[in-house]
């Protein structure tokens, strides 16, 4: 089983709609959350930190459920320059762990 | 340097050559990692660095996969005797408090 997963996509969505990726990690030692965007043949670039109470970035909206081992990602009106691929990414400290791991990452196309 | 440099860009290896991949990253930056992408994947891990000190290679795929970081700046990955499945995107990231700042990766196509 990977350590971190998530539905692969390709979620096609037509512009204005609002969109759900989710992620969960097998980990229960994670200590940090992230969502990376990674936009075609680019490297990966930081999207928001995800926190226990849930945080917001415009339109982007993170939730990160501990118990659960599960992590979200919410697009609210969605805009054609959305359209990328999202990587979920734990963090796991400590000793000498190699420690920021991704996921497959959750392609999303937004259509005109 | 302001960002993370990697080189080549392109490299095109024949099956069985050796290739060495560079990573410039951000200057005085402690954490290096080296990653490898498929198409159509996420990035996979390979191996971590402090400083000089290579504190996990445990996602290296083979021993033909080796890694260094002499002066704890700048990274080689050195891959022996390239083999097809060889072929994929290599990432290398420096890492700023909790964030990942990756170099545009070289691009390894072993034929």
């Amino acid at each position: 089983r990977k350590e971190v997963e998530q539905d692969p996509g390709p979620f096609n969505v037509p512009e204005g709609a609002t969109v759900a990726f989710n992620c969960t990690y097998s980990n229960s030692a994670s200590q940090s959350f992230f969502w990376y965007r990674q936009d075609c043949r680019k490297e990966p670039k930081l999207l928001m930190s995800v926190y226990s109470s849930g945080n917001e970035d415009g339109r982007f909206t993170a939730q990160l459920n501990r118990a659960s081992q599960y992590i979200s990602l919410l697009i609210r009106d969605s805009k054609l320059s959305d359209s990328a691929t999202y990587l979920c990414v734990v963090m796991n400290y400590g000793g000498s762990q190699g420690n920021l791991i991704f996921g497959k990452g959750t392609k999303l196309s937004v259509k005109p | 340097g302001a960002g993370v440099s990697q080189s080549p860009r392109y490299k095109v290896a024949k099956r069985g050559q050796d290739v060495a991949l560079r990573c410039d990253p951000i200057s005085g930056h402690v954490s290096l990692f080296w990653y490898q992408q498929a198409l159509g994947q996420g990035p996979e891990f390979l191996t971590y660095f402090q400083n000089e000190a290579q504190l996990d290679k445990s996602g290296l795929p083979s021993d033909r996969f080796f890694a260094e970081r002499p002066e704890g700046s700048v990274s080689t990955l050195k891959i022996q005797r390239t083999q097809q499945e060889d072929s994929a995107v290599y990432l290398c990231a420096s890492l700023v408090g909790t964030e990942a700042f990756f170099g545009q990766g070289t691009r390894l196509t072993v034929v």
